[in-house]
């Protein structure tokens, strides 16, 4: 079974400063690995996707993930935080065969401090 | 960009009473699939649905739910006699292939709550 954690369910950082939010998975099978955002009243919004091409992806609004297979994560970070980055973040991952459903993580909540 | 849209945005049942939950996934797409949220808790799977039949779905999906795609536009999920548990918000999505890794597009939700 497919398992994603995401450590931290409230990072606060500053504008300008970086953010990382970070995502550890599980699975048995080779992943996919995803990070969604969600804006207050709003759906979920696909950031970027890592599907077995490059590790270091890059997604909308000048955020990137790397996936490390050694380390099982998938961090999202950004380098300069916005104060329009303030969201719910959520990891997630579903198999590369067949599978369509996406099993997610907890969600972290970013906030930026002005 | 095209959009999943989901209707009403808010609803609030009585504890018992059927409710019909509303979608219309982006046209071209040919899966479609339901999640949900319970307040403070993981967005869970619950069903997915291709070729006018369920393809995947969880456990949470039992016989108090149901889905149907009545009229080649809508996508319903329909949840028989609503519990005190059932409130949450629930998100419709949709896709062009099968398959996470190509992308979903997510609605921008329904509140449900059951009083």
């Amino acid at each position: 079974a497919q398992s994603v954690t995401q450590l931290g369910s409230h990072v606060s950082v500053s504008e300008g400063a970086l953010v990382l939010l970070r995502c550890n998975y599980s699975s048995s099978v080779p992943p996919y690995l995803f990070w969604y955002v969600q804006y207050p009243n709003q759906g979920l919004q696909l950031l970027l996707k890592y599907t077995s091409a490059a590790t270091l992806v890059k997604g909308i609004n000048g955020f990137e993930a790397e996936f490390k297979k050694s380390e099982t994560s998938f961090h999202l970070t950004k380098p300069s935080a916005h104060m329009s980055d303030a969201a719910e973040y959520f990891c997630a991952v579903s198999e590369i065969q067949g599978a369509q459903k996406l099993v997610f993580g907890q969600g972290t909540r970013l906030t930026i401090n002005p | 960009e095209p959009e999943v849209t989901q209707t009403p945005s808010h609803q609030v049942t009585q504890m018992g009473q059927e409710v019909i939950l509303r979608c219309v996934p982006i046209s071209n797409h040919l899966y479609f699939y339901w999640y949900r949220q319970i307040l403070g808790q993981k967005v869970e799977f619950l069903v997915s649905f291709y070729n006018n039949e369920i393809s995947e779905k969880s456990e949470i999906f039992d016989d108090q739910f149901s889905v149907e795609r009545p009229d080649g536009s809508n996508f319903t999920l329909k949840i028989r006699s609503t519990k005190l548990e059932d409130s949450a918000m629930y998100f419709c999505a949709s896709s062009e292939w099968g398959g996470a890794g190509y992308g979903y597009t997510f609605g921008s939700g329904t509140r449900l709550t059951v009083v």
